[in-house]
């Protein structure tokens, strides 16, 4: 199984609709993060979590709202979607502790989400 | 503030050719630098980091050293094959941790 597992990988709804997209992941890491990825733009982030009562806003947060209901889940939510919100979105985790003394993200594989 | 500026895309090479992706950085005050690669279809995936200057990070063949006097991390590799053709990003994070901040990506796509 995958370090760091993301739900739906694809996904396409209608405006206006709510979306729920999910992270879990067996890192054992306190830290996670939900990024989103737009060509020619790299990644921004939305959200991060560095325990199960913190919650923090990104650089582009707005539109999107968190829940860390564990410390291995950390789902973002698009509470009613449209079209500018289409893009490929990613979940990470990060240890500060980690080998050689760097904080390494790990990354999920992605959900792709399309509003119509 | 802290951020990234690399080198803009798309690149195309042909197989067995010497590969640099620039990468610059600003950053208020020693940041940990990486790159990451992000394969079709994938997540993103560490390709090698260095956390002082004058380290130099290295994995499958890649290279960067970590160069503070031009706040440089640029991407090599001697002899690029068709299997390195990804997206590759360069990232810094500071000591404390709380952020990483990325490039904007390069596209590069080795032909046989």
């Amino acid at each position: 199984d995958a370090d760091v597992t993301q739900t739906p990988r694809n996904r396409i709804t209608k405006t206006g609709k709510r979306i729920m997209l999910e992270c879990s992941q067996t890192k054992g890491h306190d830290r996670m993060y939900w990024y989103r990825q737009d060509p020619g733009l790299g990644l921004r982030l939305i959200y991060y979590s560095f325990d199960v009562k913190d919650i923090n806003k990104g650089e582009i947060s707005d539109g999107y709202s968190v829940s860390r209901q564990a410390q291995a889940k950390f789902s973002l939510s698009l509470e009613s979607a449209i079209p500018n919100q289409t893009a490929l979105y990613f979940c990470a985790t990060s240890d500060p502790s980690g080998v050689g003394g760097a904080n390494v993200l790990t990354f999920g594989a992605g959900s792709r989400l399309t509003v119509l | 503030g802290n951020s990234v500026t690399q080198m803009e895309g798309p690149v195309t090479l042909s197989e067995e050719a010497f590969l640099t992706i620039n990468c610059t950085y600003t950053a208020t005050g020693y940041p940990s630098l990486f790159w990451y690669v992000q394969y079709p279809g994938e997540g993103l995936q560490l390709l090698l980091k260095a956390t002082k200057a004058d380290d130099k990070g290295s994995n499958k063949g890649f290279e960067a050293t970590y160069r503070k006097e031009t706040t440089s991390f640029h991407l090599e590799k001697g002899s690029v094959q068709v299997s390195d053709s990804a997206v590759y990003f360069c990232a810094l994070t500071m000591n404390t941790g709380n952020q990483f901040y990325f490039g904007t990506g390069t596209s590069l796509t080795v032909i046989p």
